[in-house]
């Protein structure tokens, strides 16, 4: 089936520690972000892409890295230096270079929690 | 002032009922417009998109005004499966940069 993954659904992490969330998928999809999301709160963007090897910051990039060495996948890094890195993350895709315009396809997030 | 203002609830509804959603977005070069559907702890889905006049999808309803920057959902005959948070999501002009999340407007309808 075709679809956004994410992975892993929840993850704890430690203050100090680098984490890496992984979002693939099979969708065949030029855009991929990556949003943050907050209780009570609507979704902010951090990072995009447009194609490979390309992307740019969004709103909330500080604390974040990404990469983009394949069509199919968009790894977020949640660094240490990211000072409030609690929260629910989301990947999402969408099918053309047009950006904003066509629909968003979500994954099923990953809820990370610092110790 | 928030880039798009929503609601936030919680609209507690009887089954049956009619409830509608009001969205405010700030900027007047905007130029498209979502619905998205969040359940608790799950990723948005997309409901309606709204690109014109308004659109109706069944139960649902979405209306755009422009002149005043606001759009609404109407949910007509609500399910209990209707319970969620509606998200309002604009398109202020074009990149991905530019594509805001209203905070969401919870919705639990009630037997």
């Amino acid at each position: 089936d075709g679809g956004i993954t994410q992975s892993p659904k929840y993850l704890f992490r430690k203050e100090g520690q680098n984490v890496t969330l992984s979002c693939e998928q099979n969708l065949n999809h030029d855009a991929m972000y990556w949003y943050r999301q907050d209780p009570g709160q609507g979704l902010r963007l951090i990072y995009y892409s447009q194609i490979v090897n390309d992307f740019q910051k969004g709103d909330i990039a500080e604390g974040y890295s990404v990469s983009r060495e394949k069509k199919e996948s968009f790894p977020l890094t949640v660094t240490s230096a990211q000072k409030n890195p609690t929260a629910f993350y989301l990947c999402a895709s969408t099918p053309v270079h047009r950006l904003g315009t066509d629909t968003q396809y979500f994954g099923p997030g990953t809820r990370l929690t610092v110790l | 002032r928030k880039e798009v203002e929503q609601d936030p609830g919680p609209f507690n509804v009887p089954e049956g009922a009619t409830v509608a959603f009001n969205c405010t977005y700030s900027n007047s070069a905007s130029q498209s417009f979502f619905w998205y559907r969040q359940d608790c702890r799950k990723e948005p889905k997309l409901l309606m998109s709204v690109y014109s006049s308004g659109n109706e999808d069944g139960r649902f309803t979405a209306q755009l005004n422009r002149a005043s920057q606001y759009i609404s959902l109407l949910i007509r005959d609500s399910k209990l499966s209707d319970s969620a948070t509606y998200l309002c999501v604009v398109n202020m002009g074009g990149s991905a940069r530019q594509l805001t999340f209203g905070s969401g407007t919870q919705l639990t309808v009630l037997p």
